[in-house]
């Protein structure tokens, strides 16, 4: 199984700021990688498809990069709803495993 | 509008069996695959399971190979998830999660997810 591992595990900052996270699978994927965000107690919300495809209706404040093993999430200003965790996604191969999420919380 | 609202979670005992629904409103269900995501408490989440728009076709969790079955009924829109042999382990909030098309492939990703079923197991 390809194996996703996110860095870092938990993350303060202050809104306005910009923050990125990165993501790095196990073995090459292309650019099979999907980002999430998920608030407490509720489902997880796609943000970001094929590594850099912003999701209809998420805010051009979020953009993803990167290819082959090494991902990047980026938000360019944050805002006080963007604290929440950050999970990615390979879907290159079954099982499309996800990444065990990075935490963002309020500085 | 599209609807996906999960049922049938519970308490169970490690060995025994549950049936998770997943029932889908404001889509043809054979139009898309779908999948099973779990997450424990406090945990990241775990991909569990996928079927084809058709039904034809299936993919399995390591974790899970072998004691959970995932299927679906076009007819009553409902997707499930029969699972035997259940673990401690087991224990999460399930979300069944609809596919962006019908056939299994590279490049999927879940836009739609259903509010999630907790199953609970313990003695």
């Amino acid at each position: 199984d390809i194996q996703m591992t996110q860095s870092p595990s938990s993350l303060s900052a202050s809104v306005g700021d910009r923050v990125s996270f990165t993501c790095r699978a196990s073995l090459s994927i292309g650019t099979y990688l999907n980002w999430y965000q998920q608030k407490p107690g509720k489902a997880p919300k796609l943000l970001i498809y094929g590594a850099s495809n912003l999701q209809s209706g998420v805010p051009s404040r979020f953009s993803g990069s990167g290819s082959g093993t090494d991902f990047t999430l980026t938000i360019s200003s944050l805002q006080p709803e963007d604290f929440a965790s950050y999970f990615c996604q390979q879907s290159h191969a079954f099982p499309h495993t996800f990444g065990l999420g990075t935490k963002l919380q309020i500085k | 509008e599209v609807q996906m609202v999960e049922s049938g979670g519970g308490l169970v005992q490690p060995g025994g069996s549950l049936r998770l629904s997943c029932s889908a409103s404001g889509f043809i269900l054979s139009d898309y695959a779908m999948s099973w995501v779990r997450q424990a408490p406090g945990k990241g989440l775990e991909w569990v399971s996928i079927i084809s728009g058709g039904g034809g076709t299936t993919y399995y969790a390591d974790s899970v190979k072998g004691r959970f079955t995932i299927s679906r009924d076009t007819s009553d829109k409902t997707l499930y998830l029969q699972m035997n042999s259940l673990r401690l382990e087991d224990t999460a909030i399930y979300y069944c999660a609809r596919d962006r098309v019908a056939y299994l492939a590279s490049g999927s990703y879940y836009v739609e997810w259903g509010q999630g079923a907790l199953v609970t197991v313990s003695s």
